[in-house]
């Protein structure tokens, strides 16, 4: 199983360009995140979807922009890139079973340095 | 002040010594408790989880929670070099419903177990 696959793994942009992180999961899971980490941060939240045609605004959304046009696919856009967003970005994805969340599964990472 | 705060240390300890990581937090609607691991340049994986106060073991792994605190544990015991990774803890409001598994992480701490 693949699980959750991003890409790209590794990205350079010059401040002002826009580009789109593409997460895929293959475990039809409702939910998805789009997560992004910092040293001495952790992870925060920047989007989130709970549906296929859904999307929510997490903790640090400003800058970022998302997509979830299909179920298994979850974007993340820069429309115009930032030195400050220069992160980890992680996609990740979970269900509930009978009310009860479960475990979110993490792709391996995306690291974004904007020059 | 951040919701969940953890020291991100780094830690290094003997292999075969027993560790133990600690987050306090503020919110007092956090029910869903979890520690994540995650090795170098890799998605954090889920290591253990529990819903309430109490212990809950597996293995050489311990969680440990004090609501009335707000205060979790995680203990490693005979700790090994693979154990070397950075631990994160993570927290959700609600165990279903209207969190979608929305996940509030500390800052991560650093581990390394050496020989």
């Amino acid at each position: 199983n693949a699980g959750v696959t991003q890409t790209p793994k590794f990205r350079v942009l010059k401040t002002g360009q826009s580009m789109t992180l593409l997460c895929a999961q293959d475990m039809n899971h409702e939910y998805m995140y789009w997560y992004r980490q910092d040293p001495g941060m952790g992870l925060r939240l920047i989007h989130y979807s709970v549906g296929e045609g859904t999307t929510a605004k997490g903790e640090v959304p400003d800058g970022y922009n998302v997509s979830r046009l299909k179920k298994q696919n979850f974007l993340l856009g820069l429309e115009s890139a930032a030195p400050s967003q220069t992160s980890v970005y992680f996609c990740a994805s979970s269900y509930s079973i009978e009310g009860l969340n479960t475990e979110a599964f993490f792709g391996q990472g995306t690291r974004l340095t904007v020059v | 002040q951040k919701e969940v705060e953890q020291d991100p240390g780094p830690l290094s300890v003997p292999e075969g010594a027993i560790v133990s990581l600690n987050c306090t937090y503020s919110n007092s609607a956090f029910q869903y408790f979890m520690w994540y691991r995650q090795y170098s340049r890799k998605g954090p994986e889920l290591l253990m989880y529990t819903y309430s106060s109490g212990n809950k073991e597996d293995g050489r792994f311990t969680a440990q929670v004090d609501k009335s605190s707000k205060y979790i544990s995680l203990f490693i015991r005979d700790s090994q070099p693979s154990d070397s990774a950075t631990y994160l803890c993570a927290m959700s409001t609600n165990a279903g419903g209207t969190s979608y598994g929305k996940l509030t992480f500390g800052q991560g701490t650093i581990l390394t177990v050496h020989p």
